[in-house]
């Protein structure tokens, strides 16, 4: 089946910087591609949806200057978070969509941990 | 609006038991229903999925779920449990395969020896 990889699998940083996490299609073309977050032992909560070439859509409660994403190809979409907080540490996931077959792919995740 | 409930944040089945997962969704199109699986640490692995074709679907490691529209369920059913079947399990839905998906809270299955 189709893969979808994320950079990195885990990151620290310190509270203040920005962290920067890329989600790949590896052997298809993703039009489209969705960022998810998941706290400890809750579900995923969508982000904001990803569209090559033109501005993510953010869902209501997200901040779109905190959370800036772009989808520069149909490879590749990265997800930076800005000026991270502890409250931002999470697992993040991305998913890819694959039109052709009409399927979503999820990435591995990124567990982020700010101190 | 679409959204999934899924009843029973934990539940605790013996091994070789049969495993019933009750998941509930609204929808206002025809929905594109998904069971994912999350062991700890990782990422999401489907297990099945429902696209309008037949409506009991078969997944892999032995799980399977069958649509009912008049209920608007979609349970996961495994006839007997795994000691490694133990994860989290997600019910999500979706208006196309391809589209947003949206997640149940997820319910944590136990297994005992």
């Amino acid at each position: 089946g189709a893969v979808v990889s994320q950079h990195p699998s885990w990151v620290i940083c310190k509270s203040g910087t920005s962290v920067k996490i890329e989600c790949r299609s590896l052997d298809f073309q993703a039009t489209t591609m969705f960022w998810y977050r998941q706290f400890p032992k809750q579900s995923l909560m969508l982000m904001a949806t990803s569209n090559e070439g033109s501005k993510a859509t953010y869902e209501q409660g997200v901040e779109k200057d905190k959370f800036l994403i772009n989808h520069a190809s149909l490879t590749l979409s990265t997800l930076t978070v800005t000026s991270a907080h502890p409250e931002d540490s999470s697992f993040y996931i991305c998913s890819a969509s694959d039109r052709g077959q009409e399927t979503q792919y999820f990435g591995p995740g990124t567990r982020l941990l700010v101190l | 609006a679409q959204s999934v409930t899924q009843l029973g944040s934990h539940v605790s089945v013996s091994e070789g038991a049969l495993v019933l997962l009750r998941c509930n969704y609204s929808s206002s199109v025809p929905p594109y229903l998904f069971w994912y699986v999350q062991y700890p640490n990782q990422g999401l692995q489907l297990l099945l999925k429902y696209t309008s074709a037949a409506t009991l679907v078969k997944g892999i490691n032995g799980f399977e779920a069958e649509f009912k529209k008049s209920e608007t369920s979609f349970h996961l059913t495994k006839p007997s449990a795994h000691m490694s079947d133990a994860a989290e399990y997600f019910c999500a839905v979706s208006e196309k395969g391809d589209d947003k998906i949206i997640f149940g809270k997820g319910t944590r299955l136990h297994i005992l020896p």
